[in-house]
């Protein structure tokens, strides 16, 4: 049931890319992204509806293929501050919420 | 916005006996909670979903006996750890969904955790 992220870990140089994978094997309502900081709760960053959606605000976005049960979020241009491990959350028609396996992210200067 | 409030943040039991941890919507209802358990360095695994006034429903191999969920209001579920033991240790979280958004993909909003040590 638990949604499977790819890279597990990834290291980035500050100004760098980063594309981190959700792929699920349940059909999707939704897919939710968040942020965990060590000792913290998750922080929300957005949420992806079915039907292709994409978002994103500044330089975090994400899109949603229903059809695959995959979505991707992308980081641009990283900052220090989005070092942290990084969540997919998926909804499925069971009313269930499953976090993915994780991908640790660091942004070194 | 919404806000989630778990209690304790901390707390220090000895073995054998048994600890709760409360999860309460503060501004809105929820209708479904969700309890999940996270090791060092691992994914947030949940632990059960719980729909007020119904029993809660438990992900495969988690004891039912042991981790009593009890959902008994719209603004309140617990989490009892029975007979707790060293490797009960953990960080526990809630979140909960408002129930004023019936359709799926609404935010999911998430208690602050709570970690418990078992000695």
């Amino acid at each position: 049931q638990q949604p499977v992220q790819s890279p597990q870990a990834v290291i980035l140089r500050e100004g760098e890319d980063a594309v981190i994978n959700c792929s699920s094997s349940k059909a999707l309502y939704s897919v939710h992204w968040y942020r965990q900081k060590h000792g913290e709760a998750p922080v929300f960053l957005m949420i992806l509806l079915k039907g292709g959606e994409q978002k994103g605000h500044e330089k975090i976005s994400a899109s949603f293929n229903e059809k695959k049960q995959q979505s991707s979020l992308y980081l641009t241009a990283s900052q220090l501050s989005y070092s942290g491990t990084y969540f997919c959350g998926t909804e499925n028609t069971g009313n269930q919420f499953y976090f993915g396996t994780g991908t640790s992210l660091t942004v070194i200067p | 916005g919404a806000v989630v409030s778990q209690h304790p943040s901390r707390v220090i039991c000895k073995s054998g006996t048994s600890v709760k941890i409360e999860c309460r919507s503060l501004d809105f209802q929820a209708t479904t909670m969700f309890w999940y358990r996270q090791f060092p360095k691992q994914s947030l695994m949940l632990m059960a979903t719980s729909n007020e006034g119904s029993k809660a429903t438990y992900e495969q191999g988690v004891e039912k006996d042991k981790f009593l969920i009890n959902h008994a209001s719209l603004t309140l579920s617990t989490l009892t750890v029975t007979s707790a033991h060293p490797e009960d240790s953990s960080f526990y979280i809630c979140s909960a969904r408002d129930g004023r958004q019936t359709a799926p993909g609404n935010t999911i909003y998430f208690g602050e955790g709570s970690w418990l040590t078992v000695v």
